[in-house]
């Protein structure tokens, strides 16, 4: 089955740490994305991606940092310089193209020891 | 930027019982998208609006695009309880991005 498989589900950060989080899709999509979601605040997007080797700051992207150096893979870095981490992240995908849906992973939770 | 407000955040409904959430952009829109995410998981696309005064109709679910391009709502008619969940309108504009409002946390109570 085609989809997007982000992992961990669960991830623990300490103070000053750096933390990567897994982004790899097989549904031959060209874009991926990154967002943050908080409670009551909905998602809100952090990089995206439209070709390998290529990605724009979204609406947050301070603190944080991506890679695309394969289609099928967009990895997300949660820098020390991330004060308040602690949130859901979702990573999707979709074709690039006008009216495009976006396919979802199911998602990564950080949290702060 | 674009700004996609959605109204209400939260609402509980009594199951059987009629349910409508909306949202406003502050820039004309694209297309609209809807989402829904059931607690504990992940957005799921539902539909997509493209033209102005469009009017889609999934079983229960009625969407609608404001002739203006920039507002849409969803209605549910007799909700069940597996309406329950989060839903999210996500507006389409310039650079193929979608701007997401901030959701409608449907209860249903039984």
């Amino acid at each position: 089955d085609g989809g997007i498989t982000q992992s961990p589900k669960y991830l623990f950060r300490k103070e000053g740490q750096n933390v990567t989080l897994s982004c790899e899709q097989n549904l031959n999509h060209d874009a991926m994305y990154w967002y943050r979601q908080d409670p009551g605040q909905g998602l809100r997007l952090i990089y995206y991606s439209q070709i390998v080797n290529d990605f724009q700051k979204g609406d947050i992207a301070e603190g944080y940092s991506v890679s695309r150096e394969k289609k099928e893979s967009f990895p997300l870095t949660v820098t020390s310089a991330q004060k308040n981490p602690t949130a859901f992240y979702l990573c999707a995908s979709s074709r690039v193209a006008d009216n495009q849906p976006q396919h979802f992973g199911d998602g990564t939770r950080l949290s702060i020891l | 930027g674009q700004q996609v407000m959605q109204i209400p955040q939260y609402q509980h409904v009594q199951e059987g019982e009629d349910f409508t959430t909306y949202c406003n952009s502050s820039t004309t829109l694209s297309n609209i998208q809807w989402y829904k995410q059931r607690p504990g998981g992940h957005p799921v696309f539902l539909i997509q609006l493209v033209k102005s005064g469009e009017v889609k109709k999934q079983k229960r679910l009625t969407f609608q695009f404001g002739e203006a391009k920039k507002n849409s709502s969803l209605h549910i008619t007799a909700t069940q309880t597996t309406d329950v969940g989060t839903y999210f309108c996500a507006g389409g504009g310039s650079a193929r991005q979608l701007t997401f409002g901030s959701g409608t946390q449907l209860t249903v109570l039984p």
